[in-house]
């Protein structure tokens, strides 16, 4: 069965400083890649995927993620922090099984945007 | 303008009742998905369907029941046997066709058992 880890449960960053939140998948065959955004009491908004082709993916609102099959890592990146981006981050891992198409979520970073 | 909608955004239920949560999609998506949401838990599936007429147990389905009798449809009840019913839900939907799809999500609707 999949499997998906975020390792920090909680990040502070300053506005304005880079940011990198870690994703960590066990999957046995190709890996569909997610990460969502969830702002308190919302649904969650999907930031950017991962199917195939280059590893390097890019999302709204600025983010990136990088895919790396030989670390079984998804990690989500932004240059410059704002504000805004205070939200809980989730990344979820996609399965096919019995003709069935799942998500499986990691249980997500809150990130903290200090000024 | 295409979304999901789930109502209401509140709900208030005694012990030992039943209560049904809605979820409506205008995105003409075959899949719907039920997820319950607890602090520092994540996403955990309830229930799901690819199909009219069909549906799935997910990880966490004991307490729950769910109907799909129409494609835009996918209400969820939560009844008495679930034992700590208060959590926030979020409805999803996707498009059904080969390899996973991603899924939209509902504003969700926060339940609480007094």
């Amino acid at each position: 069965a999949q499997s998906v880890t975020q390792p920090d449960i909680h990040i502070t960053v300053s506005e304005g400083a880079s940011l990198e939140l870690r994703c960590n998948y066990s999957y046995g065959a190709t890996p569909y890649l997610f990460w969502y955004v969830q702002s308190p009491g919302q649904g969650l908004q999907l930031l950017l995927k991962y199917f195939s082709g280059d590893t390097l993916v890019q999302g709204i609102k600025g983010f990136e993620a990088e895919f790396k099959r030989s670390q079984s890592s998804f990690n989500l990146r932004k240059p410059s922090v704002h504000w805004s981006d205070a939200a809980e981050y989730f990344c979820a891992v996609g399965a096919r099984d019995s003709g069935y198409s799942t998500l499986t979520f990691g249980k997500g970073t809150m990130l903290l945007v200090s000024p | 303008d295409g979304g999901i909608t789930q109502s209401p955004k509140y709900l208030f239920r005694k012990e030992g009742q039943n209560v049904t949560l809605s979820c409506e999609q205008n995105l003409n998506h075959d899949a719907m998905y039920w997820y319950r949401q607890d602090p520092g838990q994540g996403l955990r599936l309830i229930y799901y369907s690819q199909i009219v007429n069909d549906f799935q147990k997910g990880d966490i389905a004991e307490g729950y029941s769910v109907s799909r009798e129409k494609k835009e449809s996918f209400p969820l009840t939560v009844t008495s046997a679930q034992k700590n019913p208060t959590a926030f839900y979020l409805c999803a939907s996707s498009r059904a066709s080969g390899r996973p799809h991603e899924q939209f999500f509902g504003p969700g609707t926060r339940l609480t058992v007094l």
